[in-house]
């Protein structure tokens, strides 16, 4: 099992609609979790993080966890074509460990 | 001001040849990582330094050599290249070694070994 699991996609959703991206993780004691969105050849950028279950708002874009199922979603409202890119899901392991785990991404195109 | 920096944005070099990429942070972070990206977009840790300290090393092999002369510095060596180290390689700094606050990375380095 991988320790952070995204469907790679593509997601492809009509401009305007709700785009909702999913990760997992595997490990209980995980403390943080982030969403990075990457344009293609460029570098990740933070777009969201959370720390607590429940919703976390922030313009378009809510992040939503659920420690119990080990798992924690974005949804982006009124998409944009440019939206279009690769979400990454970032997970703080926690126990110790100094770097975050990165899902593989799910890459997101909003169909203008 | 670029925050996380590296250099250079290309590299493209033959199998067997030696090669560096370096990275400096203008944050105040002390915390600085080297990641690597696969051409499936995954991004895996390889190496992490606070306050010129090695607290990560992951399974990579010793032809990579990490050196950071101080906390606002990390360079990542390569000796003896091969095919499957084309890829891209990012450095990323976080905050006092506090990554909740999440990493700032430097626009990547994309290795071509031919």
């Amino acid at each position: 099992q991988k320790e952070v699991e995204q469907n790679s996609g593509p997601l492809s959703v009509p401009e305007g609609a709700i785009a909702s991206l999913n990760c997992t993780y595997s490990d209980r004691v995980s403390q943080s979790f982030f969403w990075y969105r990457q344009y293609s050849g460029k570098s990740p950028e933070l777009i969201m993080s959370i720390y607590s279950n429940g919703d976390k708002e922030d313009g378009r874009f809510t992040a939503q966890l659920n420690k119990a199922s080990q798992y924690v979603s974005l949804l982006i409202r009124d998409s944009q074509p440019s939206d279009s890119a690769t979400y990454l899901c970032a997970v703080n392991r926690g126990t110790g460990r100094r770097a975050l785990t990165f899902g593989s991404g799910t890459r997101l195109q909003v169909q203008p | 001001d670029t925050a996380v920096s590296q250099t250079p944005k290309y590299l493209v070099t033959q199998m067997g040849n030696d090669k560096s990429i370096k990275c400096e942070q203008n944050l105040g972070h002390d915390t600085m990582y080297w990641y690597k990206q696969d051409s499936k977009k995954f991004l895996k840790i390889m190496f992490s330094y606070n306050n010129k300290e090695l607290i990560i090393n992951e399974t990579v092999p010793n032809r990579f050599s990490p050196k950071s002369p101080d906390k606002a510095h990390l360079n990542l060596h390569i000796n003896s290249l091969e095919l499957g180290d084309s890829a891209v390689y990012f450095c990323a700094s976080s905050q006092g070694g506090n990554i909740n606050y999440g990493y700032t990375f430097g626009s990547g380095t994309r290795l071509t070994v031919v």
